[in-house]
């Protein structure tokens, strides 16, 4: 069964930086897009980030745009968000989840990891 | 980018049928077949159910269809059950961001 794990979430002033990791298992990483997905506390799910499988084309939601950076390590099997000036309305649970083999969709979450912004 | 819209709730008992709608623009649910919908039970991660406005992942009940007219696609669970209580959410590709955009969620009860 696919296997998708995030790292590095945990409690960050407003301005601070954090960087989070999604670890792939069991399935061909390099073949897959990927993206950040996250849930405010009691709120519902916004798309933070889109990177294709080679990891040229990238999209980011306006609310981030400038701030955060999506990257990918195929070798390692891995995802990151970089997120930089961060905000109190950045405060929510970030999923990385994998794109779907046919059209666009998001077929595999990881269990999220939990930011929190406040001084 | 807006999020798409969503009924804040909707319900049925065991057995019945219910459908939730999302409406966008032609820039996302309008223009494209690239609906996908997402159950949310507390806690969860959410789980994929329908995509490309109506087909089924592997694993997934024949309870669930998707279907879109014009701009509003829907989400019908057929023969309502006690797990399906949770919420749902409806996503579409959209040339605003060239990413994607989320409904608002829907909270299914099953009374």
């Amino acid at each position: 069964q696919v296997q998708l794990v995030e790292s590095g979430g945990g409690l960050v002033k407003p301005g601070g930086s954090l960087r989070l990791s999604c670890a792939a298992s069991r399935f061909t990483f390099s073949d897959y897009s990927m993206s950040w997905i996250r849930q405010a506390p009691g709120k519902g799910l916004e798309w933070v980030s889109y990177i294709s499988s080679s990891g040229t084309t990238i999209y980011y939601a306006d609310s981030v745009k400038g701030r955060f950076t999506i990257s990918r390590d195929n070798a390692k099997n891995s995802l990151y968000l970089q997120m930089n000036s961060l905000r109190a309305e950045d405060t929510a649970v970030y999923y990385c989840a994998r794109g779907c083999t046919n059209g666009v969709c998001y077929r595999y979450w990881g269990q999220g990891t939990l930011v929190t912004v406040s001084s | 980018q807006s999020a798409l819209t969503q009924p804040a709730s909707v319900s049925g008992s065991p057995g019945q049928s219910i459908t939730i709608s999302c409406t966008g623009t032609s820039s996302d649910v309008g223009g494209y077949n690239y609906v996908s919908w997402y159950q949310q039970h507390p806690g969860k991660a959410p789980k994929l159910m329908i995509y490309d406005v109506s087909n089924r992942p592997s694993g997934v009940s024949n309870r669930f269809s998707g279907s879109k007219s014009g701009n509003t696609a829907s989400l019908t669970i057929s023969g309502l059950q006690a797990e399906d209580e949770a919420d749902y959410y409806c996503s579409s590709y959209t040339s605003s961001s060239l990413g994607g955009v989320f409904g608002g969620g829907t909270k299914l009860t099953v009374l």
